[in-house]
């Protein structure tokens, strides 16, 4: 199955600064996925990440606070923007080729807002 | 809308003996329904998946699953459990109605083998 690389695996960062995760698939895949994960917790999804035009977006979750870039089939960023405490947690990316075939993950993002 | 629940937070098992996660559905249409497993500070990881054919499903590291129909279920299931499966495991099923194809997790239910 294809593989997700997924940086930073950490960060601590100052509230109200960006962090941007990157994850980088080592083939092409139809649809990339972006989900936050409270440690021990279920996963929520933020957005889909569609190649060459704007995320789709759950209830919930907004462009300006979490902008996201896919500019081609392998590759996608997720801006976690004008951060505060709230937002530490978990981001994990995932490729996906829908229908029935699995989706795999990157190792996720530990995001902590001090 | 296409659903899963895993009604145990926690399932506690001896090394040896067989375990059981436990997983029923909710969906419209035809489920493609999957499993995954999360190692501390890792990533989702896939270990089986039904999409059609048989009802009892074999997947990695000796796991598998039985589709049942009549009871809307998709448990997991190892006959000799290791320290080693302690771990949090997720049931998914796929929304293929709303034509996204997102996968829609459980609460999670986080498996403790003891020695």
């Amino acid at each position: 199955s294809a593989v997700i690389s997924q940086k930073p695996s950490r960060d601590i960062c100052q509230r109200g600064t960006s962090l941007t995760i990157q994850c980088q698939v080592d083939s092409q895949v139809t649809m990339m996925f972006w989900y936050r994960q409270q440690p021990g917790q279920s996963l929520t999804l933020i957005a889909t990440a569609n190649q060459g035009s704007e995320a789709t977006y759950e209830s919930g979750f907004v462009i300006d606070k979490f902008p996201i870039s896919r500019p081609n089939l392998t590759f996608s960023t997720l801006t976690v923007s004008n951060m505060s405490p709230e937002d530490s947690s978990i981001y994990l990316c995932s490729g996906d080729d829908r229908g029935n075939t699995e989706a795999f993950f990157g190792q996720g993002t530990r995001l902590t807002v001090v | 809308a296409q659903s899963v629940a895993q009604p145990e937070d926690q399932v506690n098992v001896a090394e040896g003996n067989p375990l059981t996660v436990k997983c029923t559905y909710s969906v419209s249409g035809n489920p493609y329904l999957f499993w995954y497993v999360q190692y501390p500070n890792r990533g989702l990881q896939f270990l089986l998946k039904y999409i059609t054919g048989d009802n009892l499903v074999k997947g990695s590291y000796g796991f598998e699953a039985e589709f049942n129909k009549s009871q809307t279920s998709f448990h997991l299931k190892k006959p000799s459990a290791l320290v080693s499966d302690s771990a949090l495991y997720f049931c998914a099923v796929r929304d293929i109605p709303s034509g996204t194809d997102k996968l829609i997790f459980g609460t999670g239910t986080r498996l403790q083998v003891f020695p």
